[in-house]
């Protein structure tokens, strides 16, 4: 169960923003939400999270619903390089609990 | 520190063998998490560490698979008398022990069993 729904698969071009959504509807006060993403034959590569506020880093920006509910990961200008399976995933951590749960994610292609 | 090692990369083996494999976290990382990966779907837990301890296991993982982690430093993932459906890239993660805190993932070990 990965408590998490996004797209299959989304297509952008190359040099334009790109927004990736994500449901979570079941989310708890406690639960992060991460985002990974993933080229092929590598490990997941930590893109950003955040708890209630938007947040930014240099890689990727995450808007947070005020709900919680749903968040969206923007990618301001994407390149060729971005091209992966990108993983919405709430981290939650309660007691002995911990672990992140994946689904299939959204394959991002990108176009020259 | 160089991020999170796993050894060895590809693996090939008859059914039957048993494997082990090895991760070397980022020291500083009190958390250390196994998972199994197959082509076209995202990882799946198996297990997880705090230190020494291992804290939690998933039902996926049958008797055949063992994880340690003695002294709380690196950690070894064994598997016996592999199957054919045991094919698949194992990953292992560190992090600290809270959500307000990424994972950093190794580049994985690929398993293959014919």
């Amino acid at each position: 169960d990965a408590k998490t729904t996004q797209p299959n698969s989304m297509e952008s071009n190359e040099e334009e923003p790109v927004h990736l959504p994500c449901n979570h509807s079941t989310i708890s006060g406690t639960d992060y939400i991460h985002w990974y993403r993933q080229l092929p034959s590598q490990g997941p590569e930590y893109v950003i999270h955040g708890l209630t506020s938007n947040v930014n880093n240099r890689m990727a920006s995450l808007a947070i619903a005020e709900d919680r509910k749903s968040s969206t990961l923007i990618l301001h200008r994407a390149t060729l390089r971005d091209a992966a399976v990108y993983y919405c995933i709430r981290r939650y951590s309660g007691g002995g609990a911990d672990g992140l749960t994946f689904g299939k994610g959204t394959h991002l292609i990108i176009q020259p | 520190d160089t991020g999170v090692s796993q050894d060895p990369r590809h693996k090939i083996t008859k059914r039957g063998q048993n494997v082990t494999f090895r991760c070397d976290p980022i020291s500083e990382h009190n958390r250390l998490y196994w998972y199994r990966q197959t082509l076209g779907q995202g990882p799946e837990f198996l297990t997880y560490f705090q230190n020494e301890a291992q804290l939690e296991k998933s039902r996926l993982l049958s008797d055949r698979f063992s994880a340690e982690r003695p002294k709380g430093s690196f950690s070894t993932l064994e598997i016996q008398r592999t199957e054919q459906g045991d094919s698949a890239m194992y990953l292992c993660a560190s992090s600290f022990g809270t959500s307000n805190y990424g994972y950093t993932f190794g580049s994985g070990t690929r398993l293959t069993v014919v």
